[in-house]
């Protein structure tokens, strides 16, 4: 059972950056699948932030494609969301899942809050 | 972008009744729709992907069809876990969610 888990800062300045990492366990981060981001604001819907295969291939959303960096660490079985000078705006929970092969996510894992505040 | 409408916004329901959500696709986006259930505090779980197939534990009494631009969810007896917010999202090109569907109970 693949299992996945967010970890990084809750609190995150106005104008820095939020880094979260993604654990994966029960199965391996180098198989065929897309690692992808996905935040919501709040009371609000789901927003796609962006993916990555473990070659390194990335794709992002084009809105935030200015200010975000997806990593993958295979020797760690993980991967990483940077998003930079963020603001208020950026405040959501911040889920980490598996693309599948439409990129449908079958695995989530269960959400990081990050608030922007200073 | 493409951007994806879900209809209605909300919707109240009895235990027992079929239940249909519409998507709608500002383009074209063949079968690459796929919906989620969300419940207050939890992450999104896959219901239907590709538009029409179930993953492996999503109970039979979901269903989804549609292909192109406009999309349906159905729920054929709705049972007290389903009461959720539900999501459609495309997968063709960058992907993109609709803004939820909230199904609450009559």
């Amino acid at each position: 059972q693949v299992q996945l888990q967010e970890s990084g800062p809750g609190l995150v300045k106005p104008s820095g950056t939020l880094s979260l990492t993604c654990a994966v366990s029960g199965g391996s981060i180098s198989s065929s699948y897309w690692w992808t981001w996905v935040r919501q604001p709040p009371g609000k819907g789901l927003e796609w932030i962006g993916e990555i295969y473990h070659t390194g291939s990335t794709n992002y959303n084009p809105s935030l494609k200015s200010r975000v960096t997806i990593s993958v660490d295979k020797s760690r079985n993980q991967f990483s969301l940077k998003l930079n000078s963020v603001t208020a705006a950026d405040t959501a929970v911040y889920f980490c899942a598996r693309g599948a092969g439409v990129r449908q996510s079958d695995y989530w894992g269960q959400g990081t809050l990050v608030t922007v505040s200073s | 972008d493409v951007l994806m409408t879900q209809s209605p916004s909300s919707l109240s329901a009895s235990v027992g009744d079929r239940v249909t959500i519409t998507c709608r696709a500002s383009q074209s986006i063949s079968s690459y729709l796929n919906w989620y259930q969300q419940k207050p505090g939890k992450a999104p779980k896959l219901l239907i992907y590709a538009a029409s197939s179930l993953p492996s534990g999503v109970p039979s009494r979901f269903s989804g069809s549609g292909s192109g631009t406009d999309f349906t969810l159905t729920i054929s007896s709705l049972q007290p876990e389903d009461f959720a917010t539900y999501y459609c999202q495309q997968s063709y090109s960058s992907p993109t969610f609709g803004q939820g569907t909230r199904l609450e109970i009559k």
